[in-house]
This record gives structure tokens, sequence and C-alpha cells, in this order.
């Protein structure tokens, strides 16, 4: 079963900053918090990826609750091609064995 | 990042014959692969974790006699679905890793058995 919670969707303006939130409020220590998007009829894609601390690429950043039981995407100026189905996924560990067990995610609708 | 490949992109078969999904890691070696099904406006489903070199282990409530996978290869990776039926219909996705990299997605497949 998938270990975290999401909205099932949000709304945001072009050109806005897009805050999704996902709360793994079960989350152990040795699990990695992670993020992929699905847009309509493609495979997901991969965001970002972290442990403990706050992450930045060129796609998102992610913000680590200090308890680790919660944290938020920013896509910090959304466009309408952001428009996707967000995934926030635990992940025991980070080897190739370990599995990506996806929730409902949250259906990001970017308005022009 | 890395690039996965599935092969076809869809497919339509008559009820009753089998159907083989290609999954392809093009710039990396991958001695794990998964594969999962989405049906429509619903999550992935985690069906198996395929295995270069061994047998494939499937998910609970998966069937494995209906769902052949071979990873004959460490870029390569079949699912065959063995007499399909309407109710098989669906996309199915596949994933790989390198070693200790992130996972990342083929393109999916569409199946539609009429």
């Amino acid at each position: 079963d998938a270990k975290t919670t999401q909205p099932p969707s949000m709304d945001c303006a072009e050109g806005r900053a897009a805050n999704l939130p996902c709360n793994h409020s079960t989350i152990s220590g040795n699990e990695y918090v992670y993020w992929y998007r699905q847009i309509h009829s493609q495979g997901p894609q991969y965001i970002i990826h972290g442990l403990k601390n706050n992450e930045t690429n060129e796609m998102a950043s992610l913000i680590i609750t200090e308890d680790r039981k919660s944290s938020t995407l920013i896509l910090p100026h959304a466009t309408l091609r952001d428009t996707a189905v967000y995934y926030c996924i635990v992940r025991e560990g980070r080897g190739a064995t370990n599995k990506l067990i996806f929730g409902t995610g949250t259906l990001l609708a970017v308005q022009p | 990042g890395a690039v996965v490949s599935q092969h076809p992109s869809w497919v339509i078969c008559k009820s009753g014959t089998s159907v083989k999904i290609e999954c392809r890691s093009l710039d990396f070696q991958a001695t794990t692969m998964f594969w999962y099904r989405q049906f429509p406006k619903q999550s992935l489903m985690l069906m198996a974790t395929s295995n270069e070199g061994s047998k494939a282990t499937y998910e609970q409530g998966v069937e494995k006699d209906k769902f052949l996978i071979n990873h004959a290869s460490l870029t390569l990776s079949t699912l065959t679905v063995t007499s399909a039926h309407p109710e098989d219909s669906s996309f199915y996705i596949c994933s790989a890793s390198d070693r200790g990299a992130d996972a990342f997605f083929g393109q999916g497949t569409r199946l539609t058995v009429v």
C-alpha cells in the first residue's frame, strides 16, 4: 500500500508557483521521498527526491519538514505543460531493487 | 536521465491471442526492471519485479502464468500477456534503475483486446 496522502486535485495559475503537499506520517529513517509526474497517456517522469534535506534541481524544489512527516513539491513558475498527475512516493532506500509504490497522486491543472 | 524504451507503443489484439511487450534500457544496464499496469483514471499498480537471469517476483493477486516475464539480458525485459481477454486491456508501463540510480519509466504500451 502507498504510504502517502495527497490532495486529489489542485489548480494553479500559469506563471505562479505551484505548491503540492504530501503527507507521509509513517515514513521510516531509511525511506526517501520521491516525486514523479505523469502527463496523460505517458510514462511517469522523475522530478526529484530527498531524504532529510531540502533539494532543488532544474525542475523543482522539494521541502521536507524537520520531522519528515510531510513534504512539499514546488514548481516555481508553472506552465501549461506542467499540467499532470503528480505522485509523491516513499521508497525504501535507493537501490535498483527497491520498488516504487504509487498512490493516487494530485492532478495539477495549470490555468492560463 | 536514463532512457527506457518500450515497444510497441500500442497494440490491438484479438481475444485469446498472446501479446509480447518489450522494455529496453538504452544507455545503461538494468539487473532489475518493474512492470506496472494502469487502468483509466487510476494510478499505476505494480505487477511484478523482473530480475535478470532469474524468475520474476509477482505482486499478490497477479497471475504469473498469465503475465509471463522474461529478463534474459541486462538491457531487455519482456512481458507476455497470454490468452488475452478484454479485461486485460490496459496501459502497461515498465521501469528500470541502474546501480544506485533512480527509476526511469518507459513511455508505456496501450493494449486493447477486442
